[in-house]
């Protein structure tokens, strides 16, 4: 079955870029989504179609996918970011949709 | 108000089983294609499956530790989705959500609800 695997953590100062970065193969063939969740609530989107924020998503989120990876970028990271973030592929050979293995951000 | 609100969820023994509801509203439900996603505690999301609009016959696709023992249906004329879950596992034990998928499979899920938690224990 694929795979999208993630860092289980990243830290990152405020105001500074946090990197994180989801790997699969062939990703880059696919379209990917960016998910967060804090602590208690249900994910939010964040990311669609690589690199399309939804409404109401600040544009410090951005993504981009090429290759084996797929990476999602906090541009003056912010305390309220500290949050659990997913990657999320559709696998077109079997019609089943993926999640990566999560990775935490911590915002120090 | 663009809303879903999961509900159903409980305790059963292992071999059991539960159907969760998934009531809708703020959108155009019948032309939605919906997901249910779960998550053991302190774990990952887990893709559970997917029920498309009636406009794609309403098909249905299962991850592989559900396929054959969970099947998702809905009621476009009350706006709900449902997720029967049978032969229960211990392993199946999570917090399952339902949500909407935003357009074609690209768009991502952009509506989710608030959770209902299963638990499969003797």
């Amino acid at each position: 079955s694929y795979e999208l695997i993630q860092p289980p953590s990243v830290s990152v100062s405020p105001g500074q870029t946090a990197t994180i970065t989801c790997s699969g193969d062939n990703l880059g063939n696919k379209y990917v989504c960016w998910y967060q969740q804090k602590p208690g609530q249900s994910p939010v989107l964040v990311i669609y179609q690589d690199t399309n924020r939804p409404s109401g998503i600040p544009e410090r989120f951005s993504g981009s996918n090429s290759g084996n990876t797929a990476t999602l970028t906090i541009s003056g990271t912010q305390a309220m970011d500290e949050a659990d973030y997913y990657c999320q592929a559709w696998d077109s050979s079997t019609a089943n949709y993926v999640f990566g293995t999560g990775t935490k951000v911590t915002v120090l | 108000e663009v809303q879903l609100v999961e509900s159903g969820g409980g305790l059963v023994q292992p071999g059991g089983s539960l159907k969760l509801s998934c009531a809708a509203s703020g959108f155009t439900f019948s032309g939605s294609a919906m997901h249910w996603v779960r998550q053991a505690s302190g774990k990952g999301l887990e893709w559970v499956g997917r029920i498309r609009s009636k406009t794609n016959n309403h098909a249905t696709e299962y991850a592989a530790p559900v396929k054959g023992r969970f099947t998702i249906s809905r009621d476009d004329s009350e706006n709900t989705a449902f997720l029967q879950m049978n032969n229960l596992k211990t392993e199946d034990t999570a917090v399952y959500y339902c949500t909407r998928l935003a357009g074609s499979s690209d768009y991502g899920m952009d509506v989710w609800g608030q959770g209902t938690t299963v638990t499969v224990s003797s």
